[in-house]
Order: C-alpha cells, then sequence, then structure tokens
C-alpha cells in the first residue's frame, strides 16, 4: 500500500466551475501537508501549506485536513482555464524533512 | 528574490555514464533537498543536505549522492546511468528553523533522459 493515495483523474471541469482533489494517506505520523501545482515540465508550485487537522484558505483554494480519517481536500473555486495543471499532494512528518507525494491529478478546465 | 534555480534544464546522456545536476537554493535557504520524478508520477525523496551532509535517504542505490557547498548550493551525482534513470530530477530548498523545515520551494527540475 502506497503512503499517499491521489486519483490521477484525469479531471476535466467548465469554467467557474468548483473543482474538488482529494488524497488519503496511511502514516499516522504525517502532520505537515501540502498542496503542489505543476505545470508540464515544469516544477511543482507550492499552493498550500498546512499543519494538522483544520482549514485554510488563500484567495479561490481552500485546503482541508481530517486527521481523524486520514484525508485531505483541495477546493479551487471558479476555476480558469490557467488552472489547468497537475495538482499533487504531499505530507510529511514532524521534521519536514522527507515529503511523501501523490502521483498528481490532471485537471483540465474548459473555457 | 531569485527562487530555486537548476541546471541544467535539459540532459541527454548514454547508459553507463556519469551525470552531474546543480541547484542553487531560495535565498535565506540553507536546505537542499532532491526529488526524482518519472513520467505520469509523483516525486520521489532522493535525499537531503543540510550544514553541507547528508541528513536523511530516500530508497534510492549508491549510484545516487550528492554534496552540498558552503553556500548552500547542492549537485545530485549519477553514476553508471540506467535507463530507467531518465526521470525529472527537481531540488527543493527551504529553511531548518531549530529541526524543523519550513515549506519547500522546488525548481523548474533538470530533464534527464538516458539512452
Amino acid at each position: 500500500q502506497k503512503e499517499v493515495e491521489q486519483d490521477p483523474g484525469p479531471l476535466s471541469v467548465p469554467e467557474g466551475a468548483i473543482v474538488s482533489l482529494n488524497c488519503t494517506y496511511s502514516n499516522s505520523a504525517f502532520q505537515y501537508f501540502m498542496w503542489y501545482r505543476q505545470y508540464s515540465r515544469k516544477g511543482p508550485e507550492l499552493l498550500m501549506y498546512t499543519y494538522s487537522s483544520g482549514n485554510k484558505e488563500d484567495g479561490r483554494f481552500t485546503a482541508q485536513v481530517d486527521k481523524s480519517s486520514k484525508y485531505i481536500s483541495l477546493f479551487i473555486r471558479d476555476s480558469q482555464p490557467s488552472d489547468s495543471a497537475t495538482y499533487l499532494c504531499a505530507m510529511s512528518g514532524r521534521t519536514g524533512n522527507q515529503f511523501y507525494f501523490g502521483t498528481g491529478t490532471s485537471l483540465t478546465v474548459i473555457p | 528574490d531569485a527562487g530555486v534555480t537548476q541546471s541544467p534544464t535539459h540532459l541527454i546522456k548514454t547508459r553507463g555514464q556519469q551525470v552531474t545536476l546543480r541547484c542553487s537554493p531560495k535565498s535565506g535557504h540553507d536546505t537542499v533537498s532532491w526529488y526524482q520524478q518519472a513520467l505520469g508520477q509523483g516525486p520521489q525523496f532522493i535525499f537531503q543536505y543540510y550544514e553541507e551532509e547528508e541528513r536523511q535517504r530516500g530508497n534510492f542505490p549508491d549510484r545516487f549522492s550528492g554534496h552540498q557547498f558552503p553556500n548552500y548550493s547542492s549537485e545530485l551525482n549519477v553514476n553508471a546511468l540506467l535507463l530507467g534513470d531518465s526521470a525529472l530530477y527537481l531540488c527543493a530548498s527551504s529553511l531548518d528553523r531549530g529541526g524543523l523545515l519550513t515549506e519547500a520551494f522546488f525548481g523548474q527540475g533538470t530533464r534527464l533522459t538516458v539512452v
């Protein structure tokens, strides 16, 4: 069993839709949870960085962490064609030394 | 403020050869981690350098080695290249705050093709 599971998609939505992206994990020691956006053939770009359970909002993006269910989510409101990319979830233990990534979800926002 | 920079951006090598990839961390960061990302997969942790020493290592063979310099920049070396080493190699930098790392920022990666 992989430490982090993420549905690879692909996911296709119309412009303006609300997008929900999810990851599950098995290691209860994970305490830091990140979402990265990766455009084709580019490096991952940090979108959200959260610690432990709860919600965090930044503009059109909301990250949710439910440690009791070992489940994290990223919501994108009013999605735009420029949001079309692969979204990677990542998590780490207390020190943050090593990140464990999901496989990424490919998202296409159709104008 | 320059972010994380990696060089070269692309590289083609022959099986059995050796390769060196370079990374300059974000200004103010002192910790460099290297990841390998195969096509269609998430990045896999290779190792992390802090204070010029390898602090943690993932499940990669000894053919993968690294170095960190006093200015915090880093190199990743891969010996005896295999076709399976073809991937995007990513460098991430962060700041160590008393043993706890801040969020990590990635460079644009070096795409290595082994033929």
